[in-house]
C-alpha cells in the first residue's frame, strides 16, 4: 500500500540548533515533493517545493533534499528559533488512476524549539 | 499580499442539515481545491477543480459532496446531509499553474465544521 511517513510525532530541540525532519514514502513516484508549515488551527503554509530531478533546494534557513532512490526527503531548519515551532507537513504530488495529480500529505512532525 | 479567504470561520450544524462552505481563491489562480483535516489527523485531499469542472476527487468526496464556482470569485463546497463524522476543518486552496509549470498551493485559514 502507499504510505507517507514523517519521523516521530514531536521533535524537541534547543534554539540555535539545526532541526532535521524526515519524510519517507513507499509505492509512490512523485514528480514533486513539498513542505508546508501548519500552526494550530491554521491552514498549511507553503515553504519549499523540490522536483524529482533536483537533489537539494534552499531558501534562507531552510534546506530540503530529495532522494528518489531512497524515497526520502529531509527538511532542515538551521539556526532554529522558538518562532519555528510548528507542525511541518510533507506533501507528495501523486499521480491518480485518472492520470491527474493530487497532493497527498503526511501526518506531520511537530517541532518544538526551546529558548 | 493576495490570500485565500474562507467563510465562515466556524459552522455548527445539526446532523442531516445541508451546509455550504465558501472560499474566495486568489484572483488569477486557475486550480482550486478542498481538503479536510479531522482533529489530530492528517490533511486529506477531497477534490480539485479546473476550468469549471471537477478534475480529480478522492474516495471521501462521495455523492453528499458537491463543489461549485457560481461566479468569477467564489468557490463553494456543499455537504447535502451532514453526518457526525463530517466534523473537521475544511481548507480551500488555490494554485496558479500555467500549463508549462507547477507551483505551490495557497491555503485558506479553514472553516471549522461541527456537526451535532
Amino acid at each position: 500500500s502507499q504510505k507517507i511517513e514523517q519521523n516521530s510525532e514531536a521533535l524537541n530541540i534547543q534554539e540555535g540548533k539545526t532541526a532535521t525532519l524526515t519524510c519517507n514514502y513507499t509505492n509512490y513516484s512523485p514528480a514533486y515533493l513539498q513542505w508546508y508549515r501548519q500552526d494550530p488551527g491554521r491552514g498549511p503554509v507553503f515553504l519549499l517545493l523540490i522536483r524529482e530531478n533536483e537533489k537539494e533546494k534552499r531558501k534562507e534557513r531552510l534546506k530540503v533534499t530529495f532522494d528518489t532512490t531512497l524515497k526520502q526527503s529531509l527538511f532542515h531548519i538551521t539556526a532554529s528559533q522558538p518562532a519555528d515551532s510548528a507542525t511541518y507537513l510533507c506533501a507528495l504530488d501523486i499521480l491518480m488512476d485518472t492520470g491527474r495529480r493530487a497532493l497527498t500529505f503526511g501526518s506531520g512532525t511537530r517541532l518544538q524549539v526551546q529558548p | 499580499e493576495p490570500e485565500v479567504t474562507q467563510t465562515p470561520s466556524h459552522q455548527v450544524t445539526q446532523m442531516g442539515q445541508e451546509v455550504i462552505l465558501r472560499c474566495v481563491p486568489i484572483s488569477n489562480h486557475l486550480y482550486f481545491y478542498w481538503y479536510r483535516q479531522i482533529l489530530g489527523q492528517k490533511v486529506e485531499f477531497l477534490v480539485s477543480f479546473y476550468n469549471n469542472e471537477i478534475s480529480e476527487k478522492s474516495e471521501i468526496f462521495d455523492d453528499q459532496f458537491s463543489v461549485e464556482r457560481p461566479d468569477g470569485s467564489n468557490f463553494t463546497l456543499k455537504i447535502r446531509s451532514t453526518k457526525l463524522e463530517d466534523s473537521a476543518m475544511y481548507f480551500c486552496a488555490s494554485r496558479y499553474s500555467p500549463q508549462s509549470s507547477y507551483n505551490e498551493q495557497f491555503f485558506g485559514p479553514g472553516t471549522r465544521l461541527t456537526v451535532l
